[in-house]
């Protein structure tokens, strides 16, 4: 069956210490996502691509970044870890106009 | 600017009750897609329904149904005769036809449903 997958699930870091999160999917969509939820704000937008090689800001898209080098993949890469970037983050995958099948979430700690 | 509000931070009901969650939408869009994901304890969002601005007919799955009236910008979802298993963060998310597939998400509402 086809699935999205996030690793690692959990994540403890320093802060200033690079951190890649990483998203693949099966679904072969050509769209893809990175959320974060926090309490209070629901689910924001960081970054998404639309595919290869293309990739776009959300609406808190500072300090983080994206690449999108094939189709099932899209790594999130935090340049500088900030305790304002603890969260659980969410990785989302979708054919157009259609609805977005969610990973199982990185929980992730900044120290 | 697009914006999507749940009122309703919380709600607390006896097993078997009817309930109701809000959502209200703004859009400058004509076109545009409205959708409700739940989040049970375990953490994971599940997709439960999508509806399109040229579509405003209710939808009822099983207990679950929608209301999506354009002329007050809502879409609310009701569960009826709730479960303990209903219990759960749900939330309402537009994606505007301009903007293409990207969600924009309510805060979410939690549905706590005791026995």
């Amino acid at each position: 069956d086809a699935e999205i997958t996030q690793s690692p699930r959990h994540k403890i870091t320093e802060t200033g210490r690079q951190v890649t999160l990483a998203c693949h999917q099966t679904w072969n969509h050509n769209n893809m996502f990175w959320y974060r939820q926090d309490l209070g704000h629901g689910l924001r937008l960081i970054h998404y691509s639309y595919g290869v090689q293309d990739t776009n800001k959300g609406e808190v898209s500072d300090g983080y970044s994206v690449s999108r080098s094939n189709t099932e993949d899209l790594p999130l890469t935090l340049e500088s870890a900030a305790s304002s970037q603890t969260s659980v983050y969410f990785c989302a995958s979708s054919e157009v106009r259609d609805e977005q099948f969610f990973g199982p979430g990185t929980r992730l700690t900044v120290l | 600017a697009q914006k999507v509000t749940q009122a309703q931070t919380e709600i607390s009901v006896v097993e078997k009750e009817d309930v109701t969650l809000d959502c209200v939408y703004e859009t400058r869009d004509t076109t545009y897609y409205l959708f409700w994901y739940k989040q049970p304890p375990s953490g994971e969002l599940v997709f439960l329904i999508r509806r399109n601005s040229f579509d405003e007919q209710n939808e009822i799955s099983g207990r679950y149904s929608w209301n999506f009236q354009k002329s007050t910008s809502s879409f609310n979802f009701t569960i009826t005769a709730s479960q303990v298993v209903d219990s759960a963060v749900y939330f309402c998310a537009l994606s505007e036809a301009g903007n293409t597939d990207k969600l924009i998400f309510g805060t979410g509402t939690r549905l706590q449903v005791f026995p």
